[in-house]
């Protein structure tokens, strides 16, 4: 069984101030790993994930995450926010052999940009 | 590319009627579809894996008969929640697998918010 711990489930950043969202997660075995955001009243989507290879992820947005096996995390962080960045963010895992069909989510993060 | 709807986006029933949710994957082709509910302030917890022309999977403490899953193609499932009670009100968000550049991923659809009463 897997589990995803969000720490923290409300973070305000002011514009244009950098900011990370932790994500801790629990497995016994190998793990795919994968941001979503939620903006207002839409559905989910993928940020970025981690497959294989690098273990520094980047999207095209200005996020990136890092794995960190030893520490089994894979922080969200972003050098400087804006407001459009204000959302929901959740941190997924899957079982490897799995592929990414079966997903355990945390408890996401609200983030909210202060003007 | 790689749409996923969801209809009715919201709905409010009587408690012991049934409610039909349907989820669609719009401009491709998935074998395999995936109902979660998320409750307020948690995360989203997957009920059940759907796949076209077999029976779902559901997850361990998921009423099957209360949760009625159908893949009836490759666009479409249905989740109907029969004989609807308020502890039933919740988030139900769909998604759906596409193959893309040489791994599956998951398109979710925005939700439907039922509330009984």
């Amino acid at each position: 069984a897997q589990s995803v711990t969000q720490l923290d489930s409300q973070v305000p950043v002011f514009e244009e101030a950098p900011v990370e969202l932790r994500c801790n997660y629990s497995s016994s075995v190998s793990v795919y790993l994968f941001w979503y955001v939620q903006y207002p009243n839409q559905g989910l989507q993928l940020l970025l994930k981690y497959l294989s290879g690098s273990t520094l992820v980047e999207s095209i947005n200005g996020f990136e995450a890092e794995f960190n096996k030893s520490q089994t995390s894979f922080h969200l962080r972003k050098p400087s926010v804006h407001i459009s960045d204000t959302a929901e963010y959740f941190c997924a895992v899957s079982d490897v052999d799995f592929g990414n069909e079966k997903l355990t989510f945390g408890t996401g993060t609200r983030l909210t940009i202060i003007p | 590319g790689a749409v996923v709807s969801q209809h009715p986006s919201w709905v409010i029933c009587k408690s012991g009627t049934s409610v039909k949710i349907e989820c669609r994957s719009l401009d491709f082709q998935a074998t395999t579809m995936f109902w979660y509910r998320q409750f307020p302030k948690q995360s989203l917890m997957l009920m059940a894996t759907s796949n076209e022309g077999s029976k779902a999977t559901y997850e361990q403490g998921v009423e099957k008969d209360k949760f009625l899953i159908n893949h009836a193609s490759l666009t479409l499932s249905t989740l109907t929640v029969t004989s609807a009670h308020p502890e039933d009100s919740s988030f139900y968000i769909c998604s759906a697998t596409s193959w893309t550049s040489g791994s599956y991923e998951q398109y979710f659809g925005p939700g439907t918010r039922l509330t009984v009463t």
